[in-house]
């Protein structure tokens, strides 16, 4: 099946770690996205890529990197910089062109302990 | 920049009331406009969209007119059910043709009951 796939779904981190998230899809979609769900905030744009070793920065990018060596994959780096990390977040494609719909994995929740 | 604005929640409802949960947004040039629906603990799936001005979207009894004029994307349902409970986004896609954000308000939370 065609999907895009988050994992771990839970993550539990120590202060000072650095941990990453994976991101995969299967979809062929050039553009890939990361969010960061907060209650009560909606959601927050991380990094976003458009194509293969190109990323741009988002809302929030500060304390987290990224990487876009293949196409299907977009993996999410957060950083002992991160001040608060505990939170969801979201990983979503969708291909190029207007009002052409994302789609998102399920989502990895990160806590640090 | 770009930014979308929600009715603030939380929504609670009777089943079979009448739903509308509003939507304005500031872009440049001409959008693309989205809700999504998240249920607990999962990510967020396309409810419906329109791409340009006076377009519905329309899904699962869900309705949403584009509004230019108002900068509008008001979410519209005339009977909902328990099952309707969730967390819904209005969301829209920059219009330019490179870098496509999408921008997404800070999400209703719904609550129907029987």
């Amino acid at each position: 099946d065609g999907g895009i796939t988050q994992s771990p779904k839970y993550l539990f981190r120590k202060e000072g770690q650095n941990v990453t998230l994976s991101c995969e899809q299967n979809l062929n979609h050039d553009a890939m996205y990361w969010y960061r769900q907060d209650p009560g905030q909606g959601l927050r744009l991380i990094y976003y890529s458009q194509i293969v070793n190109d990323f741009q920065k988002g809302d929030i990018a500060e304390g987290y990197s990224v990487s876009r060596e293949k196409k299907e994959s977009f993996p999410l780096t957060v950083t002992s910089a991160q001040k608060n990390p505990t939170a969801f977040y979201l990983c979503a494609s969708r291909e190029q062109g207007k009002g052409t719909e994302a789609f998102f994995g399920q989502g990895t929740r990160l806590t640090v302990v | 920049g770009d930014s979308v604005t929600q009715m603030e929640g939380p929504v609670t409802l009777s089943e079979e009331a009448f739903l509308t949960i509003n939507c304005t947004y500031t872009a440049t040039g001409y959008p693309s406009l989205f809700w999504y629906v998240q249920y607990p603990g999962e990510g967020l799936q396309l409810l419906l969209k329109a791409t340009k001005a006076d377009d519905k979207g329309s899904n699962k009894g869900f309705e949403a007119t584009y509004r230019k004029e108002t900068t509008s994307f008001h979410l519209e349902k005339g009977s909902v059910q328990v099952s309707d409970s969730a967390v819904y986004f209005c969301a829209l896609s920059e219009s330019n043709q490179g870098a496509q954000k999408l921008v997404f308000g800070q999400g209703t939370r719904l609550t129907i009951n029987p």
